[in-house]
């Protein structure tokens, strides 16, 4: 079955460090991948998505992600943070036949710290 | 920006109420989607549409119903609101070509059941 796990559930850094959010897939065919970003109280903003070509995708807010198939990963990474990007971070994987819904990973929450 | 919108944004009911969660979009997407996110989760699908006149439950089992008389609304309804309802919900439409296309999230309806 088509599964998405995002392995770390909170993670916190310093203002202007790096991130990195880990996403991993279990998909039988070639996977479409989605980032999206959800801030409180609101829906989800698509940061970036992947569908095939060039496996390193440029995103909104300087998010950049790159899909690595023999790992079955699409890491999110962010050269230097901003306490705007404080956020939950969803993983999704699909559209999936049938439904054509996406599935989606249970989440990271980020933490800025100033 | 998309074009989704969700009423109410907070909604407070006590139990027994029968309430409707209104969702509308103006993209004249085909398929649309009702998720349920309960806080520090990951998202569950409730209920998906094709098109006008298709429904079909998801993955996750939900005393909810919905309807697609016409394809921008996309309402949920509760027959008779329980505390264990109290979650938020997400509505979300794609388009209908092909698979490599996100989906498009409005900003959640935070349901609590007293």
């Amino acid at each position: 079955a088509q599964s998405v796990t995002q392995p770390d559930i909170h993670i916190t850094v310093s203002e202007g460090a790096s991130l990195e959010l880990r996403c991993n897939y279990s998909y039988g065919a070639t996977p479409y991948l989605f980032w999206y970003v959800q801030s409180p109280g609101q829906g989800l903003q698509l940061l970036l998505k992947y569908f095939s070509g060039d496996t390193l995708v440029q995103g909104i807010k300087g998010f950049e992600a790159e899909f690595k198939r023999s790992q079955s990963s699409f890491n999110l990474r962010k050269p230097s943070v901003h306490w705007s990007d404080a956020a939950e971070y969803f993983c999704a994987v699909g559209p999936i036949q049938g439904a054509q819904k996406l599935v989606f990973g249970q989440g990271t929450r980020l933490t800025i710290n100033p | 920006e998309a074009d989704i919108y969700q009423t109410p944004r907070y909604l407070v009911i006590g139990t027994g109420k029968k309430i409707t969660l209104e969702c509308s979009q103006t993209m004249g997407h085909d398929k649309m989607y009702w998720y349920q996110q309960d806080p520090g989760m990951e998202l569950h699908l409730i209920h998906y549409s094709y098109g006008v006149n298709s429904t079909e439950k998801g993955d996750l089992s939900s005393e909810s119903t919905v309807s697609r008389i016409r394809t921008e609304h996309f309402p949920l309804t509760l027959e008779s609101a329980r505390p264990s309802h109290t979650s938020q919900y997400l509505c979300a439409s794609r388009p209908s070509q092909a698979f490599g296309t996100e989906a498009f999230f409005g900003q959640g309806t935070r349901l609590t059941v007293v």
